[in-house]
């Protein structure tokens, strides 16, 4: 499968806790976006990676919310001090091209997070 | 402030009957348009898009169809078949964005 890949697909974390959610992209892909969806909500963006370099982190909170896309290894989104209104889905994108305007984006399976 | 409105939660239809979902749009820089498909505990597949030079674009059973004035687009699948079922999410970019809007989605039920 050379799909995107999410790992864990379903975490579980207490208030007050670190959350760590992996993105594997594509083969041969070095943008990495990553979105939150809320219950009964679209997908919002969060933050654009390219290796080792954050394009973009508009959507991302300012506090407790981090990420990385190392020049090895998969792309973690970090949530630290976790509150219950970070329950969400957070899926993965990767795409090839970047801002190219026919530049698609495909989404990995998410990581569904529940905190307690 | 929502910049991409889809107004029908959920839309049921028979089996090989057509399937309209429909997607507005209030940012009149947005000049491309996507559609994905969503499954549930999948993340979202992208099935067609089109740019705002066009005003229509066919794949298969799947076309899209984009009416700028009205700043309105809809999909179109004919026929409907049931593994069609799924959530449907509009997008739309502005121009050297590579950051997509997303509509709410609309739930497509195609049954027997």
């Amino acid at each position: 499968n050379a799909g995107v890949m999410q790992n864990p697909r379903h975490l579980v974390r207490r208030r007050g806790q670190e959350a760590r959610l992996r993105c594997s992209p594509v083969k041969g892909h070095s943008h990495v976006y990553w979105y939150r969806q809320l219950p009964e909500e679209g997908l919002k963006f969060m933050v654009y990676l390219q290796k080792e370099n954050i394009i973009d982190e508009s959507g991302m909170p300012k506090e407790r919310f981090s990420a990385e896309f190392p020049k090895e290894g998969p792309s973690i989104l970090r949530i630290q001090q976790v509150v219950r209104g970070d329950s969400a889905a957070y899926f993965c994108a990767s795409s090839l091209h970047g801002g190219a305007e026919t530049d698609t984006q495909y989404f990995g399976p998410g990581t569904r997070l529940t905190v307690l | 402030d929502q910049q991409v409105k889809q107004n029908s939660p959920s839309l049921s239809v028979q089996e090989g009957r057509i399937s309209i979902l429909n997607c507005d749009y209030t940012n009149s820089m947005f000049d491309y348009f996507l559609w994905y498909k969503k499954y549930p505990a999948e993340g979202p597949t992208f099935l067609i898009s089109i740019s705002s030079i066009k005003d229509k674009n066919e794949d298969g059973r799947f076309t899209v169809f984009l009416n700028k004035s009205a700043k309105h687009l809809s999909l179109h699948i004919v026929p409907s078949q049931p593994g069609d079922s799924a959530v449907y999410f509009c997008a739309s970019r502005s121009g050297g964005s590579y950051i997509p809007t997303f509509g709410r989605g609309t739930s497509l039920i195609v049954h027997p």
